[in-house]
């Protein structure tokens, strides 16, 4: 079992609506965790990241959430763009990962915004 | 300040022949981590080089090797190659295993046929 599960697997919206991606992991404890947003073919950048001690944080017109109770986290996309079509990767770093800053990536939310 | 760059960014091997992937850190960054990223799935850490020497490695065999050079850029070297090797392979630098967060390359895309 994947310690980083994301849904949906697949999104597709309208541009202008907004949408939320979801993340759920096993990891724990857990230093930080990271959204990042990857085009078709080209390297992850990164859009947040939160500390296990922060509930949210915002880039723009992202947004993203983290509840450490239930280990979930969400990512908010607000007035979609067509430029927001992607895929969307949760990433989690391991408070523990025997001296290298370990990240645990998650399978994605790929997100196509149609017009 | 320059990004990360890999190189080539497109390659087509065949069953049983070896391979190398370079990389260039970011200016400044003295880590580079390499990902294996197959179609439809996020990258799975192969290993990471701290100051030349590796400190971290993912659940890959043998045949995945690499160097970090004086100047912090990068090889991956995987010999033997086979199909399920296809795949997207991502570098990533960063200063001091992270600090500061990660600087992706774009990529290679390696074809095994």
């Amino acid at each position: 079992k994947n310690q980083v599960e994301q849904s949906p697997q697949s999104l597709i919206i309208l541009e202008g609506k907004n949408c939320t991606l979801q993340c759920n992991y096993t990891v724990s404890p857990f230093s930080n965790l990271r959204w990042y947003k990857q085009d078709t073919g080209r390297g992850p950048v990164s859009l947040t990241i939160m500390t296990f001690s922060e509930n949210t944080k915002s880039n723009g017109r992202y947004t993203a959430t983290l509840d450490a109770d239930t280990k979930q986290s969400s990512l908010h996309i607000t007035a979609s763009q067509l430029s927001d079509s992607a895929s969307y990767i949760c990433v989690v770093s391991p408070m523990f990962s025997g001296g290298y800053n370990k990240l645990i990536f998650g399978a994605g939310t790929r997100l196509a915004v149609h017009p | 300040e320059t990004g990360v760059t890999q190189s080539p960014t497109h390659l087509i091997k065949t069953r049983g022949q070896q391979v190398t992937l370079r990389c260039s850190s970011q200016s400044g960054h003295n880590t580079v981590s390499w990902y294996q990223q197959a179609l439809g799935q996020g990258p799975q850490f192969i290993f990471q080089y701290y100051r030349e020497e590796e400190n971290g490695r993912g659940n890959f065999p043998p045949r995945f090797s690499g160097l970090q050079f004086p100047n912090y850029s990068s090889e991956l070297n995987v010999n033997a190659l086979e199909l399920d090797d296809s795949a997207l392979y991502l570098c990533a630098s960063s200063l001091n295993q992270g600090a500061g967060g990660y600087t992706f390359g774009s990529g290679t895309r390696l074809t095994v046929v």
